[in-house]
């Protein structure tokens, strides 16, 4: 079964430092893609950035980068350089062939960022 | 380019009351989907189109849902007769195609109360 866990369900991080975000995922599936959306107070999911499994280097997009531990089945997300509007839950995603290509969701972590 | 648009943003209703989402997905993406977001039960699938046929709606909670998608450019999830346990965020969100490599790209959500 294709499993996603977020083990933080609130985390805090000082205004300029960098956090990062926890995320493992467990499929037998060989391909797969691992996403992850960032949800503000305002409600939309907006989308960070993305892994494929076969992907050599690690993502990055701005100020994300995905920490992607093959082996370990983990793809944590990291944040440099914290603003006030990174505030928001964000939910580690996963895609895959033997899910029918559905998208299944962590249960997310809230940050905040203090200032 | 627009995104993902849905209406309304906000739906009140009485317990009874017919409920109507609608969803236009981005230009030229194949596949559409609804999802339901709760507390309790977080980011939950409901249904998904590809080419405007609906291929899976076992996500679709009971026969009160059901969803069309008449052409390539509108979709719409009705809720006949609402309850209160209806009350959610609903998400409309569209993807290129179905592979673990693409993106799915979320609407800004409907937050439905039903009284």
């Amino acid at each position: 079964a294709q499993k996603i866990t977020q083990t933080q369900p609130g985390m805090f991080v000082q205004e300029k430092e960098a956090v990062t975000l926890d995320c493992t995922y467990d499929t037998s599936d060989p391909s797969y893609g691992l996403f992850w959306y960032k949800q503000p107070s305002s409600g939309e999911m907006i989308f960070l950035i993305y892994q494929g499994s076969y992907d050599q280097q690690n993502a990055t997009e701005g100020r994300y980068s995905l920490n992607f531990q093959k082996a370990r089945k983990s793809a944590n997300l990291v944040i440099s350089a914290s603003q006030l509007g990174d505030s928001a839950m964000y939910f580690c995603a996963m895609r895959a062939n033997t899910g029918g290509f559905k998208t299944i969701f962590g249960a997310g972590t809230r940050l905040f960022v203090k200032a | 380019d627009a995104g993902v648009i849905q209406s309304p943003r906000h739906e009140v209703t009485e317990m009874g009351q017919e409920v109507t989402l609608r969803c236009k997905p981005i230009s030229g993406h194949d596949y559409l989907f609804w999802y339901r977001q709760t507390m309790m039960r977080g980011l939950e699938l409901l249904i998904y189109f590809n080419n405007n046929v609906p291929i899976d709606d076992s996500g679709m909670p009971e026969d009160r849902f059901s969803a069309k998608m008449p052409n390539a450019s509108f979709s719409t999830l009705k809720i006949q007769p609402s309850e209160p346990r209806d009350s959610a965020v609903y998400f409309c969100a569209s993807s290129l195609r179905l592979t673990f490599t693409d993106t799915q790209y979320f609407g800004p959500g409907t937050r439905l109360t039903v009284l």
